[in-house]
């Protein structure tokens, strides 16, 4: 049973860098085949794909977060981790980390399963 | 704003089917997946592909497409379908990914 668990401060403050860590267990992230997300979703709001990396080392990100994203895998540990700069209140939210599944052959498909339970991070002094 | 668009809220009498639409021109040429999410609770994918339900979701749900139009149709609702249900896909501009706007279903 594939399992992912978010870990990180759960309080961070305006203009420093949020980081939070996703460790994976049941899958290794070395063995190819799936991408790894991060999620986000705003209190009471609806979610927003952050961006994926895969094992190798290659990222995509939201164009709307670019700037301030940067994803990176750690295979010998199975975990990945996302680092997001400059934050301000509008980047409290709960951060989701998934399993990530992209078919780019045929009609093109994309799905997130399984999800991690999530984690609150709020921006505060 | 998405580039996906949901009913902010649908609602279903129990046993009844309900059709859950995700519009967006991306949808001619991507497939849209499903999430439910229930209050407190991470997402829970149920259905992904052309019409693919992961291993323990209901066959109860199912998904489609039709133009630019990508539909989660649960048969006979119950009252645990009670939830938030978001569409994901690619943006139209294939750049990145993009989940729609959100439904909530409430099951009377």
């Amino acid at each position: 049973q594939v399992q992912l668990q978010e870990s990180g401060p759960g309080l961070v403050k305006p203009s420093q860098i949020l980081s939070l860590t996703c460790t994976v267990s049941g899958d290794s992230i070395s063995s190819g085949g799936h991408y790894w997300s991060w999620i986000r979703q705003h209190p009471g709001k609806g979610l927003e794909w952050i961006g994926y990396i895969y094992y190798s080392g290659s990222t995509f990100y939201n164009p709307s977060l670019k700037s301030r994203v940067a994803i990176s895998v750690d295979t010998s540990k199975n975990q990945f981790s996302l680092n997001l700069s400059s934050v301000s209140a509008a980047d409290t939210a709960v951060y989701y980390c998934a399993r990530t599944f992209v078919v780019v052959t045929g009609r093109s498909a994309g799905w997130f399963d399984p999800w991690g339970q999530g984690t609150l991070v709020i921006v505060s002094s | 704003s998405s580039e996906l668009t949901q009913d902010p809220a649908v609602s279903v009498a129990l046993g009844q089917t309900v059709r859950i639409p995700c519009q967006g021109d991306s949808l001619r040429t991507y497939y849209a997946s499903w999430y439910q999410q229930k209050s407190g609770q991470a997402p829970l994918l149920v259905i992904y592909g052309k019409n693919n339900r992961p291993s323990g979701i209901p066959e109860r749900f199912s998904g489609s497409t039709s133009g630019n139009t990508a539909s989660l149709t649960i048969t006979g609702a119950q009252a645990e379908d009670e939830a938030d249900y978001y569409c994901y896909s690619r943006d139209i501009s294939a750049k990145h990914w993009v989940f729609g706007g959100g439904t909530k279903l409430t099951v009377l």
